[in-house]
Protein backbone atom coordinates (compact mmCIF):
# COMPACT_ATOMS: atom_id res chain seq x y z
CA UNK A 1 0.00 0.00 0.00
CA UNK A 2 1.38 3.62 -0.39
CA UNK A 3 1.99 5.86 2.39
CA UNK A 4 1.47 9.35 2.66
CA UNK A 5 3.08 11.27 -0.12
CA UNK A 6 4.43 14.94 -0.49
CA UNK A 7 5.99 16.61 -2.79
CA UNK A 8 8.34 18.27 -4.11
CA UNK A 9 10.80 16.42 -1.22
CA UNK A 10 13.11 19.37 -2.01
CA UNK A 11 12.09 23.31 -2.49
CA UNK A 12 14.69 26.14 -2.72
CA UNK A 13 12.94 29.44 -3.12
CA UNK A 14 13.90 33.20 -2.54
CA UNK A 15 12.28 35.22 -0.28
CA UNK A 16 8.93 36.57 -1.18
CA UNK A 17 8.09 33.91 -3.28
CA UNK A 18 4.83 31.63 -2.80
CA UNK A 19 5.77 28.28 -2.02
CA UNK A 20 3.40 25.43 -2.02
CA UNK A 21 3.41 21.90 -0.54
CA UNK A 22 1.34 19.07 -1.28
CA UNK A 23 -0.14 15.84 0.62
CA UNK A 24 -1.63 13.27 -0.47
CA UNK A 25 -2.84 11.05 2.94
CA UNK A 26 -3.28 7.15 3.23
CA UNK A 27 -6.51 5.82 1.27
CA UNK A 28 -9.63 5.55 4.06
CA UNK A 29 -7.44 7.90 6.68
CA UNK A 30 -10.02 10.48 7.33
CA UNK A 31 -7.67 12.93 9.14
CA UNK A 32 -4.51 14.97 8.07
CA UNK A 33 -2.38 16.88 10.44
CA UNK A 34 0.62 19.22 9.06
CA UNK A 35 4.05 19.51 10.72
CA UNK A 36 7.20 21.54 10.76
CA UNK A 37 10.56 20.14 12.04
CA UNK A 38 13.68 22.57 12.65
CA UNK A 39 16.72 22.22 15.20
CA UNK A 40 15.64 25.16 17.09
CA UNK A 41 11.96 24.13 17.91
CA UNK A 42 11.56 20.46 17.43
CA UNK A 43 8.04 19.13 15.62
CA UNK A 44 5.36 21.58 15.79
CA UNK A 45 1.93 20.70 15.11
CA UNK A 46 0.76 23.50 12.11
CA UNK A 47 -3.15 22.27 11.61
CA UNK A 48 -4.88 19.38 11.43
CA UNK A 49 -8.13 18.27 9.65
CA UNK A 50 -10.95 15.94 10.17
CA UNK A 51 -13.25 14.75 7.14
CA UNK A 52 -11.79 17.62 5.00
CA UNK A 53 -12.47 20.51 7.81
CA UNK A 54 -9.91 22.14 9.63
CA UNK A 55 -10.44 21.05 13.34
CA UNK A 56 -7.20 22.81 14.80
CA UNK A 57 -5.03 26.16 13.33
CA UNK A 58 -3.33 27.06 16.66
CA UNK A 59 0.14 25.78 15.40
CA UNK A 60 -0.35 27.54 12.08
CA UNK A 61 2.51 30.74 13.00
CA UNK A 62 1.11 33.64 10.96
CA UNK A 63 -1.23 34.74 8.62
CA UNK A 64 1.24 34.46 5.63
CA UNK A 65 0.63 30.46 6.53
CA UNK A 66 -2.63 28.51 4.76
CA UNK A 67 -3.38 25.14 4.29
CA UNK A 68 -6.46 23.43 2.85
CA UNK A 69 -7.73 20.35 2.10
CA UNK A 70 -10.43 20.53 -0.87
CA UNK A 71 -10.76 16.37 -0.89
CA UNK A 72 -10.14 13.47 1.12
CA UNK A 73 -7.23 12.67 -1.37
CA UNK A 74 -5.73 15.92 -1.06
CA UNK A 75 -4.08 18.72 1.13
CA UNK A 76 -1.96 22.03 0.66
CA UNK A 77 -0.11 24.16 3.03
CA UNK A 78 0.80 27.13 1.13
CA UNK A 79 3.61 30.10 2.54
CA UNK A 80 2.95 33.59 0.87
CA UNK A 81 4.90 35.63 0.80
CA UNK A 82 8.01 33.21 2.22
CA UNK A 83 10.76 34.21 4.65
CA UNK A 84 14.57 32.82 5.57
CA UNK A 85 12.97 31.88 9.03
CA UNK A 86 10.66 29.27 7.26
CA UNK A 87 12.94 27.14 6.16
CA UNK A 88 12.29 23.82 8.44
CA UNK A 89 11.24 20.04 6.81
CA UNK A 90 7.07 19.64 6.65
CA UNK A 91 5.53 16.54 6.80
CA UNK A 92 1.91 15.48 6.51
CA UNK A 93 0.45 12.54 8.19
CA UNK A 94 -2.48 10.96 8.23
CA UNK A 95 -4.69 9.04 10.71
CA UNK A 96 -8.18 7.22 11.23
CA UNK A 97 -10.30 9.26 13.24
CA UNK A 98 -10.90 6.77 15.40
CA UNK A 99 -6.82 5.90 16.14
CA UNK A 100 -6.22 9.93 15.85
CA UNK A 101 -3.06 9.26 17.83
CA UNK A 102 -1.64 6.37 15.41
CA UNK A 103 -0.22 8.57 12.89
CA UNK A 104 1.21 8.19 9.62
CA UNK A 105 4.12 10.54 8.47
CA UNK A 106 5.25 10.87 5.09
CA UNK A 107 9.07 11.77 4.08
CA UNK A 108 8.45 15.30 4.33
CA UNK A 109 9.38 18.19 1.94
CA UNK A 110 12.96 20.08 3.09
CA UNK A 111 12.24 23.80 2.74
CA UNK A 112 15.26 26.49 2.55
CA UNK A 113 14.56 29.76 1.51
CA UNK A 114 16.65 32.10 0.81
CA UNK B 1 0.01 22.00 29.38
CA UNK B 2 1.10 18.53 28.22
CA UNK B 3 4.62 18.35 27.90
CA UNK B 4 7.15 15.20 27.54
CA UNK B 5 11.17 15.75 28.58
CA UNK B 6 13.30 13.44 26.57
CA UNK B 7 17.17 13.12 28.21
CA UNK B 8 19.46 14.98 26.04
CA UNK B 9 21.28 12.98 22.90
CA UNK B 10 23.41 12.69 21.15
CA UNK B 11 23.68 8.58 22.24
CA UNK B 12 26.15 6.84 20.34
CA UNK B 13 26.50 3.16 21.29
CA UNK B 14 28.56 0.21 19.71
CA UNK B 15 26.66 -2.79 18.05
CA UNK B 16 25.19 -5.12 20.73
CA UNK B 17 25.30 -2.74 23.70
CA UNK B 18 22.01 -2.29 26.02
CA UNK B 19 19.74 0.90 24.96
CA UNK B 20 18.09 3.06 27.03
CA UNK B 21 16.73 6.50 26.44
CA UNK B 22 14.69 8.20 28.97
CA UNK B 23 11.52 9.68 28.47
CA UNK B 24 9.33 11.48 31.22
CA UNK B 25 6.34 13.50 30.61
CA UNK B 26 3.72 15.61 32.52
CA UNK B 27 -0.28 15.44 31.45
CA UNK B 28 -3.72 15.35 33.31
CA UNK B 29 -5.43 12.39 32.90
CA UNK B 30 -4.27 9.22 31.72
CA UNK B 31 -2.58 9.64 28.11
CA UNK B 32 -1.20 6.69 25.72
CA UNK B 33 2.43 6.98 25.44
CA UNK B 34 4.63 6.48 21.92
CA UNK B 35 7.69 6.19 20.44
CA UNK B 36 8.42 7.08 17.12
CA UNK B 37 11.18 6.58 15.08
CA UNK B 38 12.58 9.17 12.60
CA UNK B 39 15.42 7.49 10.06
CA UNK B 40 17.59 9.24 7.66
CA UNK B 41 15.61 11.62 4.95
CA UNK B 42 12.70 10.06 5.88
CA UNK B 43 9.43 10.59 8.22
CA UNK B 44 8.23 9.34 11.16
CA UNK B 45 7.52 5.91 11.81
CA UNK B 46 5.51 4.67 14.66
CA UNK B 47 7.38 1.95 17.12
CA UNK B 48 5.28 1.03 19.77
CA UNK B 49 2.92 2.57 22.42
CA UNK B 50 1.23 2.16 25.38
CA UNK B 51 -2.62 2.96 26.21
CA UNK B 52 -2.42 2.55 30.18
CA UNK B 53 -0.58 2.19 33.38
CA UNK B 54 1.66 -0.72 33.48
CA UNK B 55 1.62 -1.66 30.04
CA UNK B 56 4.66 -2.66 28.04
CA UNK B 57 4.88 -1.25 24.28
CA UNK B 58 6.90 -3.84 22.23
CA UNK B 59 8.47 -3.91 18.25
CA UNK B 60 11.34 -4.51 16.69
CA UNK B 61 13.35 -6.26 20.33
CA UNK B 62 12.59 -2.15 21.60
CA UNK B 63 10.41 -2.27 24.86
CA UNK B 64 8.93 0.72 26.91
CA UNK B 65 6.64 0.01 30.07
CA UNK B 66 3.95 3.65 30.97
CA UNK B 67 4.86 3.94 34.85
CA UNK B 68 2.66 6.33 36.03
CA UNK B 69 3.74 6.63 39.54
CA UNK B 70 7.06 8.08 37.52
CA UNK B 71 5.74 9.50 34.84
CA UNK B 72 7.91 7.77 32.69
CA UNK B 73 8.04 5.60 29.29
CA UNK B 74 11.61 4.57 28.94
CA UNK B 75 12.55 3.15 25.67
CA UNK B 76 15.09 0.20 25.93
CA UNK B 77 16.69 -2.44 23.66
CA UNK B 78 19.02 -5.41 24.83
CA UNK B 79 21.37 -5.24 21.51
CA UNK B 80 21.17 -2.60 19.22
CA UNK B 81 22.52 -3.13 15.51
CA UNK B 82 24.04 -0.38 13.32
CA UNK B 83 20.68 -0.32 11.40
CA UNK B 84 19.24 1.22 14.84
CA UNK B 85 20.76 4.73 14.12
CA UNK B 86 18.16 7.39 13.73
CA UNK B 87 16.56 9.94 15.61
CA UNK B 88 14.31 8.94 18.68
CA UNK B 89 10.45 10.96 19.55
CA UNK B 90 8.64 10.07 22.77
CA UNK B 91 5.26 11.60 22.59
CA UNK B 92 2.20 11.55 24.21
CA UNK B 93 -1.76 11.38 23.12
CA UNK B 94 -4.14 13.18 25.42
CA UNK B 95 -7.31 11.25 26.49
CA UNK B 96 -10.48 11.68 24.82
CA UNK B 97 -12.05 15.11 26.55
CA UNK B 98 -13.95 16.86 24.20
CA UNK B 99 -12.97 19.77 22.07
CA UNK B 100 -9.81 19.71 19.65
CA UNK B 101 -7.24 18.50 21.48
CA UNK B 102 -8.27 14.71 21.68
CA UNK B 103 -5.44 12.68 19.31
CA UNK B 104 -3.05 15.39 19.69
CA UNK B 105 0.46 14.31 19.95
CA UNK B 106 2.93 15.83 22.19
CA UNK B 107 6.76 15.12 21.19
CA UNK B 108 9.65 15.34 23.06
CA UNK B 109 13.12 16.88 21.12
CA UNK B 110 14.00 14.08 19.76
CA UNK B 111 17.56 11.86 20.94
CA UNK B 112 19.64 10.92 17.82
CA UNK B 113 21.26 7.32 18.26
CA UNK B 114 24.28 6.36 16.39
CA UNK B 115 25.31 2.85 16.49
CA UNK B 116 29.33 1.95 15.33
CA UNK B 117 30.19 -1.85 14.14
Amino acid sequence: DAGVIQSPRHEVTEMGQEVTLRCKPISGHNSLFWYRQTMMRGLELLIYFNNNVPIDDSGMPEDRFSAKMPNASFSTLKIQPSEPRDSAVYFCASSRSTRLDEQYFGPGTRLTVT
Amino acid sequence: GNSVTQMEGPVTLSEEAFLTINCTYTATGYPSLFWYVQYPGEGLQLLLKATKADDKGSNKGFEATYRKETTSFHLEKGSVQVSDSAVYFCALSAPYAGGTSYGKLTFGQGTILTVHP
